[in-house]
Parts: structure tokens; sequence; C-alpha cells
């Protein structure tokens, strides 16, 4: 999987605005999604999740949309905060194909401008 | 609810020496256990995964092996380390079967001198 990837991109946004952070995935098999936010020197926390019967799912200011179409995930982050900026991964897995783990994507630095 | 415990938070230790890392998990029965490595500024690679008590499935060869002696502990060990084998640890569980709501302990930082 695509799990050592190369260095992070970033994402630099204003304090206030909406961020959108974008995923692309391989496996056509991948049936479950998960968005999780890193903060520095902490585990990955698990913000939201997706499952392929769905085009979007929204928490408390995420929201997650799917295309299966051209297998892209996205992120969005409605009026962003200091506590907002971390490294975020999504990650897929197939939930029928046993206990294999998922496949995390590169992750991306968000990084909230004041 | 589930919680999930990983300890040491961090660790120095030499060239050659051992290791122990411990995860356990409460609230849920015959989870799926997970270990993964992530070096400094880069993605999660799964080193083991459990599906059951004695059962372990290696993602990659290295130094290290794994061991699950209860339904809900983890044990990540090398009988002498590398330096190479420096980097953050984290345990995870999901729910079995299914594959479902993947939950990241708080890791444990190594560093091999």
């Amino acid at each position: 999987g695509e799990s050592v990837g190369l260095h992070l991109p970033t994402l630099s946004v204003q304090e206030g605005d909406n961020s959108i952070i974008n995923c692309a995935y391989s496996n056509s098999a991948s049936d479950y999604f998960i968005w999780y936010k890193q903060e520095s020197g902490k585990g990955p926390q698990f913000i939201i999740d997706i499952r392929s019967n769905m085009d979007k799912r929204q928490g408390q200011r995420v929201t997650v949309l799917l295309n299966k179409t051209v297998k892209h995930l996205s992120l969005q982050i409605a009026a962003t905060q200091p506590g907002d900026s971390a490294v975020y991964f999504c990650a897929e897995t197939h939930s029928g194909g046993g206990a294999d783990g998922l496949t995390f994507g590169k992750g991306t630095h968000l990084i909230i401008q004041p | 609810s589930q919680t999930i415990h990983q300890w040491p938070a961090t660790l120095v230790q030499p060239v050659g020496s051992p290791l122990s890392l411990e995860c356990t998990v409460e609230g849920t029965s015959n989870p799926n256990l997970y270990w993964y490595r992530q070096a400094a500024g880069r993605g999660l690679q799964l080193l083991f995964y459990s599906v059951g008590i004695g059962q372990i499935s290696s993602e990659v060869p290295q130094n290290l092996s794994a061991s699950r002696p209860q339904d809900r502990q983890f044990i990540l060990s090398s009988k002498k380390l590398l330096l190479s084998d420096s980097g953050f640890y984290l345990c995870a569980w999901s729910v079995f079967p299914g594959n479902y709501g993947y939950t990241f302990g708080s890791g444990t930082r190594l560093t091999v001198v």
C-alpha cells in the first residue's frame, strides 16, 4: 500500500476560511474510507468515515465527499480554527477483504494562518 | 466505550538491545489488532496484523516480531534492535468482522542509539 510516502504536501489557509483536502485512491474494491487528523507526536485521530454506498457525509464542521467514478475522496473543513492545524490522512480498506489493514494516502499538512 | 492503551510513550534503546512494546484494548471482544510504523514526516506502514489469539500476519520482512497472547493484547518485539528500527510505532484496532472503526493508540516514539 501507499504507506510510506514522499514529503507531505502543505495546504495553508486563513483562520475562518474553509479548507478542502483531497485524496485519490486506486483500489476499486475499497468500500470504506476514513479521514484521520494527526497532530505532532500523537497518534492519528479518527475524524469521519464514509462507506461506498454514500456520496457525502457530514459531521461537526467537516464533510467528506466520495466520488467512486474517479476514485476521489475529499475532506472539507468549515471555518478553520488554529486547532485544525495538523496532518490529515485519508485511508481506504475493503471491509470484506479480511483484516489486512488500511491503505493510507500520503497525508496533507494543513497550516492555519492567523 | 472502547479504549486503546499503548506504552511506553517514548523509549531510547541502544543498538542490539531487545524491545517490547505493549498494546491493550478495552471495551470490545475479538478485535482486529495492528502495528504500524511511521517515519518522520511520512505516512504509516503496516507491520503486523492479527485477527485472533496467536494469529499474526506480517506485511514486511524486518527485524521485528509480534505476538497476541490474549484477545485484547498485542505485543511488538525485537531480539536485537537496529538503528533503522527508530520510528513512531502505533497500535490500532478495528471491528471484526467488517474491518470498521479503525482507532489508533497514542504511539511510542522509539529512538535506537
